[in-house]
C-alpha cells in the first residue's frame, strides 16, 4: 500500500525557515517523480514544486523559486522541502505526492504551516 | 501559464440524479505522444487530501465507481457523476499535467439538494 507521510509543518515568523519532510513507503520510491502541492484551508490546490527520480531536475510555481528548494534521499525513501523567507502567504497545508504523468496519484494527509509573528 | 476553469462554482442535485462539472483549459492540453488530453479530476472531501479519480480526461483510477465519468477533447472537459451518491459530497477539481507549472481549477462544490 503506498503510504505518503508528510512531517516539519509549524508556526514560523515572517522571514523564517522551515523544512518539510515527506516519508514514502509502499512503493520503489526512486524510480518516481514526486511532487509538492499547497492548499490554503477553505482554499483551492496550488502546485509548488517538483522532482525527478534522481533529483537532479526540479521545477517550482514562480511564487517559490528562489526561495523553495525540493530534495530527495532515496536511500531513506523521503522527499524534503526547504522553506526559506518565508511569508504570510505561504502560510497553508503542505501536502507531497507522487507523480503518474503529471497527475498526482497517491496524496499524503499534509501537513500545516503557518506564518505569522 | 495554462489557466483552468470550472463552472459552476457549485451545485446542489437530489439523491440518485445527474451532477456535471465543466472545466476549461486556456489552451489545448493534448499529448502528442498518445493523443489523449492531460486533464485529471479530483474529490476532495472535507479534511482529507484530494483523490484521484480520473486522467487522460477519462480514464478512471482503479477503485473509482463508474458513476464517475470524464469527457472532453480540445479545451472543454466535463465530469459527469451519472446517481449522486451521499459519499459524493465534496470539492472536485480539474487539473492540467500538461506542462508545469502544473493548474488546478478553482474547485465546485457539490452537494446534496
Amino acid at each position: 500500500e503506498v503510504q505518503l507521510v508528510e512531517s516539519g509543518g509549524d508556526l514560523v515568523q515572517p522571514g523564517g525557515s522551515l523544512r518539510l519532510s515527506c516519508a514514502a513507503s509502499g512503493f520503489t520510491f526512486s524510480q518516481w517523480w514526486m511532487h509538492w502541492v499547497r492548499q490554503v484551508p477553505g482554499k483551492g490546490l496550488v502546485w509548488v514544486s517538483r522532482i525527478n527520480p534522481a533529483g537532479i531536475t526540479t521545477n517550482y510555481a514562480d511564487s517559490v523559486k528562489g526561495r523553495f528548494a525540493v530534495f530527495r534521499d532515496n536511500t531513506k525513501n523521503t522527499l524534503y522541502l526547504q522553506m526559506n523567507s518565508l511569508r504570510a502567504e505561504d502560510t497553508a497545508v503542505y501536502y507531497c505526492g507522487r507523480d503518474n504523468w503529471g497527475t498526482v496519484d497517491f496524496w499524503g494527509q499534509g501537513t500545516l504551516v503557518t506564518v505569522s509573528s | 501559464d495554462i489557466v483552468m476553469t470550472q463552472s459552476p462554482d457549485s451545485l446542489a442535485v437530489s439523491l440518485g440524479e445527474r451532477a456535471t462539472i465543466d472545466c476549461k483549459s486556456s489552451q489545448s492540453i493534448l499529448h502528442s505522444s498518445n493523443n489523449k488530453h492531460s486533464l485529471a479530476w479530483y474529490q476532495q472531501k472535507p479534511g482529507q487530501p484530494p483523490k484521484l479519480l480520473i486522467s487522460w480526461a477519462s480514464t478512471r483510477e482503479s477503485g473509482v465507481p463508474d458513476r464517475f465519468s470524464g469527457s472532453g477533447s480540445g479545451t472543454d472537459f466535463t465530469l459527469t457523476i451519472s446517481s449522486l451518491q451521499a459519499e459524493d459530497v465534496a470539492v472536485y477539481y480539474c487539473q492540467q499535467c500538461y506542462t508545469t507549472p502544473l493548474t488546478f481549477g478553482p474547485g465546485t462544490k457539490v452537494d446534496v439538494k
